[in-house]
């Protein structure tokens, strides 16, 4: 049983377009992440979400929308693609307030902006 | 200057050598050090985990921290072609949620 997953695991898409990268965590968690990988793989953090409240918010383009549904899941959506936006995506969750919590990831998104 | 410093490699050594992973940082906040595991098309994995200075070791892998030098280390013994994968150091004051992770460094363990 997948602890987080997300889909779709390749995305393909050509500028301008709108998608939408979804996850889901059967951790209990409370908190989830959206983070990003780029080809020099630097692994930044986007989103911070906790118990469906945004906790973190880095310097990420407003295209960039993550909406929590309920505390399991996270999902990001991306308006207006850029080629700068090609990379992987990658969803995690912690159970956060607990000294030394650690991130469980995601198979991640490799998301491919032609 | 980066908050932590990564070696990216690549990092090439034959079988059974030991090899060592190193991470240098610039918060003295830092007290959790993690080490991860990612292996080509996947999600980082958990591979050690270690509270402020020591050492930690699990099986053939031994975690270091030393936090006076702002340094921490991970030693892998008698290296399998399965340990091929990059390795990222992560660390964080408090938390995961300001985990700040290493480039990572890329190895290969040669048959």
């Amino acid at each position: 049983d997948t602890a987080v997953s997300q889909t779709p695991k390749y995305l393909v898409t050509q500028m301008g377009n709108d998608k939408s990268i979804k996850c889901e965590q059967n951790l209990g968690h409370d908190t989830m992440y959206w983070y990003k990988q780029d080809s020099k793989k630097f692994l930044k953090i986007m989103f911070s979400y906790n118990n469906k409240e945004l906790i973190i918010n880095e310097t990420v383009p407003n295209r960039f929308s993550p909406k929590s549904p309920d505390k399991a899941h996270l999902n990001l959506h991306i308006n207006s693609l850029e080629l700068g936006d090609s990379a992987v995506y990658f969803c995690a969750s912690s159970q956060e307030y607990l000294a030394g919590n650690t991130i469980y990831f995601g198979e991640g998104s490799w998301l491919t902006v032609v | 200057q980066k908050e932590v410093e990564q070696d990216p490699g690549p990092l090439s050594v034959p079988e059974g050598a030991i090899v060592s992973l190193n991470c240098t940082y610039s918060n003295s906040a830092f007290q959790y050090f993690m080490w991860y595991r990612q292996y080509s098309r996947k999600g980082p994995e958990l591979l050690m985990y270690t509270y402020s200075s020591g050492n930690k070791e699990d099986g053939r892998f031994t975690a270091q921290v030393d936090k006076s030098s702002k340094y921490i280390s991970l030693f892998i013994r008698d290296s399998q072609p399965s340990d091929s994968a990059t390795y990222l150091c992560a660390m964080s004051p408090r938390g995961a949620q300001k985990l700040v992770f290493g480039q990572g460094t890329r190895l290969t363990i040669n048959p």
